[in-house]
């Protein structure tokens, strides 16, 4: 398996662009996670889905964030509009039910640069 | 809530030293993980602890769980310069089955 894998890698927008960020979670893995990393805040759980649906969207920062999770294989992450604040690098992660054993898988990370 | 510490938050050791590093989490749980990040990278996991008592070692990193005392231990032996990174602890929450991560240790081992 290719692991998580997460697109872009770097954006640069410019204040009130609207910026979507893309996470394919590992095969068979019926978690997905959102992170935000920021020096300030450490990781900060934005929100995650089991089987496709949203559990806990507490995290996510105000109205300007959205997530979507349309089927097993593909999530987005939206900001719109992005602020400079929003800058920061964006995590996805999964696992399984079945694999608690091992943890999350997190993907390599989408780096935000909002100007 | 589910909330966890860990210390110290800067370590800058020589090359030979050891070193332990401390995770300490507020409510029950039998699952804690142990992540490195490198500058720019992602997360990799390195230890799953899922009981008390449980000790797991790869290379130079032991990790040790308490969960009597809420007390995970990662320990150093005679740390090399490739050790240093960021190891972050996490906590399964039972609440909704997500982690819940400490702020992450930085760790720097000089020559």
């Amino acid at each position: 398996d290719a692991g998580v894998i997460q697109s872009p890698r770097h954006e640069v927008t410019e204040m009130g662009q609207e910026v979507t960020l893309r996470c394919k979670p590992i095969s068979g893995h019926d978690y997905l996670f959102w992170y935000r990393q920021t020096m300030m805040r450490g990781l900060e759980l934005l929100i995650y889905f089991n089987n496709n649906v949203p559990i806990d969207d507490s995290g996510m920062p105000e109205d300007r964030f959205s997530a979507k999770m349309p089927n097993a294989s593909f999530s987005t992450l939206k900001i719109q509009p992005s602020e400079p604040r929003d800058s920061a690098v964006y995590f996805c992660a999964s696992s399984s039910t079945d694999s608690w054993n091992y943890g999350y898988t997190f993907g390599s990370g989408t780096r935000l640069t909002v100007v | 809530e589910l909330k966890v510490e860990q210390n110290p938050l800067f370590l800058s050791m020589q090359e030979g030293k050891n070193y332990t590093i401390y995770c300490n989490y507020s409510t029950t749980s039998d699952r804690l993980y142990w992540y490195r990040q490198d500058p720019g990278k992602s997360l990799e996991s390195l230890f799953v602890l899922l009981s008390n008592g449980a000790v797991k070692q790869e290379g130079r990193l032991m990790a040790s769980l308490d969960t009597k005392a809420r007390l995970s231990t990662l320990h150093i032996t005679a740390a090399v310069h490739d050790l240093s990174a960021t190891y972050f602890c996490a906590v399964d929450s039972f609440d909704g089955q997500n982690f819940v991560f400490g702020p992450g240790t930085r760790l720097s081992v000089l020559p």
